[in-house]
């Protein structure tokens, strides 16, 4: 399979603990973007690597959360302290810079307790 | 922020019927829309990227149209199966080509 994998499927944790969450793209693709989707909304961008650059971020993005793309491959996406509303579904996509189409992994649902 | 809405929030529909969803955004700067399918436990899928005004696209029984000026775009699918049934997104980009996404449909098809 060449589509987007993410690991773990599912995470579940304690509040306060820290999780983290992997994301390998299509491997031709220089763009990754994660984006977390709660209950009843549509996804929202977090940030946006470019190769091993991160470009952008989302001001949901806060404190806790950081990213990396090491050699602008796979990434991963850290979350420390987490809260219960830290709770969702956490997505990532990648894309070509020709194309602009997104092409998203399964996601990881996280339940924080 | 761009503003991306959908409508109807939800819908149940019964096998071979045909139906129709919509997406409002900004009719400003627009650049692109994009529609995809989202189906429990699995990743979304791209079904349509849309540029211009008047753009219809076609995959299958699933059709989309555009219309840029007046900031819509509508989703049909003709004799729904109830394979169809998931979540429609439409999304456009932003400034980095990050996404902002509508809340979706969500298409239940009843054999």
């Amino acid at each position: 399979d060449t589509g987007v994998s993410q690991n773990p499927r599912h995470k579940i944790t304690k509040r306060g603990q820290n999780v983290t969450f992997r994301c390998d793209p299509i491997s031709e693709h220089n763009r990754l973007y994660w984006y977390r989707q709660t209950l009843g909304q549509g996804p929202e961008f977090l940030t946006y690597f470019q190769n091993e650059a991160q470009l952008e971020k989302s001001r949901l993005l806060s404190d806790r959360f950081s990213a990396e793309r090491p050699k602008g491959s796979f990434s991963t996406l850290e979350i420390q302290r987490t809260e219960q509303g830290d709770s969702a579904m956490y997505l990532c996509a990648s894309s070509t810079g020709v194309a602009d189409t997104q092409y998203f992994g399964p996601g990881t649902r996280l339940t924080v307790l | 922020i761009l503003n991306v809405e959908q409508s109807p929030q939800s819908l149940h529909v019964q096998e071979g019927d045909s139906t129709n969803f919509t997406c409002s955004f900004p009719s400003s700067n627009f650049y692109a829309l994009h529609w995809y399918r989202w189906e429990t436990a699995k990743s979304p899928e791209a079904l349509f990227v849309m540029t211009l005004n008047g753009d219809e696209k076609k995959k299958g029984r699933i059709s989309a149209t555009l219309n840029t000026k007046e900031g819509y775009s509508y989703l049909y699918i003709k004799g729904s199966q109830p394979e169809d049934s998931a979540t429609y997104l439409c999304a456009l980009p932003g400034s980095a080509r990050q996404l902002t996404f509508g809340s979706g449909t969500q298409l239940t098809v009843l054999p």
